[in-house]
């Protein structure tokens, strides 16, 4: 079946500006998370939905940064007012959730939106 | 300290040999653990999932943990040039924070 997606894969914003970015995850998947990747880092994560509620958002860095799942699907990423140090690539990943054993945690990601505030 | 610590590397081995990729964490309530490979430029891939103390192998993969030394390690067997890439390590408590925590991820180099 299909993976995550993710859209656009890239986003260039002059500073100032509000972003959104998009994630579609896999299908059935009842948990959706957003991760943060500067290069040479690993993923830090920003925040964690199970169906439609955000039930952590403890990853966060300012209150600029905004994300929803209203319907349980599909999630939105928002930055308002972009700063040079949002510049990284964003990560969405899914799981099935855990009901269903520790198997039900493993996260599949997808491809990731670059973003570049200049 | 960092709660996952990886070796940055870069790790070189010649094509065909063992390459051993380490990885500590310091939460003991961490329950499941996974590597993940990524490639430049791309996204995280899962290649090996372990949960129990012990060995598990997949094809050429072999995952190693042990959960008394807080240790998990990777083995991948034949190393092929198609190998090369960043591997993360990541670990997940599975009671209250959901996310995975990750390693700052070893590069791994298959000299042909």
């Amino acid at each position: 079946g299909a993976g995550v997606s993710q859209s656009p894969r890239y986003k260039v914003a002059k500073r100032g500006q509000d972003v959104a970015l998009r994630c579609d995850p896999i299908s059935g998947h009842v948990s959706l998370f957003w991760y943060q990747q500067a290069l040479g880092q690993g993923p830090e994560f920003l925040t964690y939905f199970q169906n439609e509620a955000q039930l952590d958002k403890s990853g966060l860095p300012s209150d600029r940064f905004f994300a929803e799942r209203p319907e349980g699907s599909v999630s939105t990423l928002k930055i308002q007012r972009t700063q040079q140090e949002d510049s990284a690539v964003y990560l969405c990943a899914s799981s099935l959730g855990s009901s269903g054993g520790l198997s039900y945690n493993e996260q599949f990601f997808g491809p990731g939106t670059r973003l570049t505030v200049l | 300290q960092k709660e996952v610590e990886q070796n940055s590397g870069p790790l070189s081995v010649p094509e065909g040999a063992i390459a051993s990729l380490n990885c500590t964490y310091s939460d003991r309530g961490s329950q499941s653990f996974f590597w993940y490979r990524q490639y430049s430029g791309k996204s995280p891939e899962l290649i090996m999932s372990i949960y129990s103390n012990g060995d598990k192998e997949d094809g050429r993969f072999t995952a190693q943990l042990n959960k008394a030394s807080q240790y998990v390690s990777l083995l991948i067997r034949d190393s092929q040039p198609s190998d090369s890439a960043t591997y993360l390590c990541a670990v997940h408590r599975d009671t209250g924070r959901r996310a995975l925590t990750f390693g700052s991820g070893t590069r791994l180099q298959v000299q042909p």
